[in-house]
């Protein structure tokens, strides 16, 4: 069964440098996600991406935030100057645009240490 | 502010049992709705989408209630396997979602 894939699984970074946490979404699959979660806390929305753009942002996703799918099959997330509330889950998700039901597969998420 | 609400529980149960989560959300202009699944420090699972007519998979019988905005989730014969946190998921426009906080759920044996 197709599944969205994560690397790392787990990263440590020191406040203020940049991180990329990478993401391969199902091959079919035309509209790419991340969350977050911060430990013991709901599940939060960032961007939407569809077409090689973004197609919706939450209050979140500020300038520290940039996404992109450099090639075919990888869909990115990177966070400039980490600060120690990134600290969190970070969710890449995808889903069909045929089937208007948008329903959306998680990958198994990189967990972000900010220190 | 667009929310969604749940009871967070936890609902602890007995095997075999029925339980029934509920589910408010504020934007009356939402679009689509979901059921999903959470273990603990897991990714979400979809467990199923949630349609107007309400819909059955198996055990699992949800319910949309437009006019009230509230969303059910009913699990009939609760299993051990069942334990987990149970988000609702609202998409307001476009592609953006909302996650509810979820309600946590205890299958005791």
């Amino acid at each position: 069964e197709p599944e969205v894939t994560q690397t790392p699984s787990h990263q440590v970074t020191q406040m203020g440098q940049e991180v990329i946490l990478r993401c391969v979404p199902i091959s079919n699959h035309l509209y790419f996600y991340w969350y977050r979660q911060i430990l013991g806390q709901k599940v939060e929305f960032l961007v939407s991406f569809y077409n090689n753009e973004i197609s919706e942002k939450s209050e979140i996703f500020d300038d520290q935030f940039s996404v992109e799918r450099p090639d075919g099959s990888n869909f990115t997330l990177k966070i400039r100057s980490t600060k120690l509330e990134d600290s969190a889950m970070y969710f890449c998700a995808s889903s069909e645009a045929a089937s208007g039901s948008y329903e959306q597969y998680f990958g198994p998420g990189t967990r972000l240490t900010v220190t | 502010r667009k929310e969604v609400e749940q009871d967070p529980g936890p609902f602890n149960v007995p095997e075999g049992a029925t339980v029934a989560f509920n589910c408010t959300y504020s934007n009356s202009a939402s679009q689509s709705f979901f059921w999903y699944r959470q273990d603990c420090r897991k990714e979400p699972k979809l467990l199923m989408s949630v349609y107007s007519s309400g819909n059955e998979d198996g055990r699992f019988t949800a319910q949309l209630n437009r006019a009230s905005q509230y969303i059910s989730l009913l699990i009939r014969d609760s299993k051990l396997s069942d334990s987990a946190t149970y988000l609702c998921v609202v998409r307001d426009y476009g592609q953006n979602f909302v996650f509810g906080p979820g309600t946590r759920l205890s299958v005791l044996p």
